[in-house]
């Protein structure tokens, strides 16, 4: 039981480059989230999704896209990337959106120069 | 939007010693948790609280749900080394995007020289 997977652990982005950060979930989870960690700022949610073909923005969405084709994956899109976007992104699924803890997965450090 | 006020910001501990740290909001919540972040991995779930008053123990770790709903706090008594981390509080209600998780700024702990 894998958990919460993500992928690649470290990525380093052209200004302007796209990229997707992967994330998958085996415990049949159907909530799935992203947020971004800056340092001072604790973690902000980007997007969420509460079953497979439903997807909504959270409090920071600006320059990312996501999509939920299946219940087991929730890839985020950086569609141009900006020095801004320079973070650690964490994806988290939860049995349900509501009352539940998350999972966190172990996070992508991105760096955009 | 909703804010968590999270404090201390950051802790000197020394082995043995209680810590305590605290989160609030103006903001009703459902459910608090708090979660501990080790460096280069993602937060994991401590103890989570779902009824105003309740007072729950993990280990040497004791948090309780205040009873406005608007605040938490967490002890952890006689410290160790391995208590070093950051500490999130993090809230959430039921029911469409209010049942997303929102997260305090963070306790960084970390070991007196």
């Amino acid at each position: 039981n894998a958990g919460v997977t993500q992928t690649p652990k470290f990525q380093v982005l052209k200004t302007g480059q796209s990229m997707t950060l992967q994330c998958a979930q085996d415990m049949n989870h159907e909530y799935m989230s992203w947020y971004r960690q800056d340092p001072g700022m604790g973690l902000r949610l980007i997007h969420y999704s509460v079953g497979a073909g439903i997807t909504d923005q959270g409090e920071v969405p600006n320059g990312y896209n996501v999509s939920r084709s299946t219940t087991e994956d929730f890839p985020l899109r950086l569609l141009s990337a900006a020095p801004s976007q320079t973070s650690v992104y964490f994806c988290a699924s939860s049995y349900r959106q509501g009352n539940y803890g998350y999972t966190f997965g172990s996070g992508t450090r991105l760096t955009v120069v | 939007g909703q804010q968590l006020n999270q404090s201390p910001q950051s802790m000197f501990i020394q082995e043995g010693e209680d810590v305590s740290m605290n989160c609030t909001s103006s903001s009703i919540f459902n459910t608090w948790l708090w979660y501990k972040q080790d460096p280069g991995e993602g937060p994991v779930l401590l103890i989570a609280l779902y009824k105003a008053g309740e007072l729950t123990s993990n280990g040497r770790l004791t948090a309780q749900f205040g009873i406005t709903r608007k605040d938490s706090f967490l002890n952890i008594s006689a410290s160790i080394p391995s208590d070093v981390g950051i500490y999130f509080c993090a809230a959430q209600n039921y029911g469409g995007s209010q049942g997303n998780l929102i997260f305090g700024k963070g306790t960084k702990l970390s070991v007196k020289p």
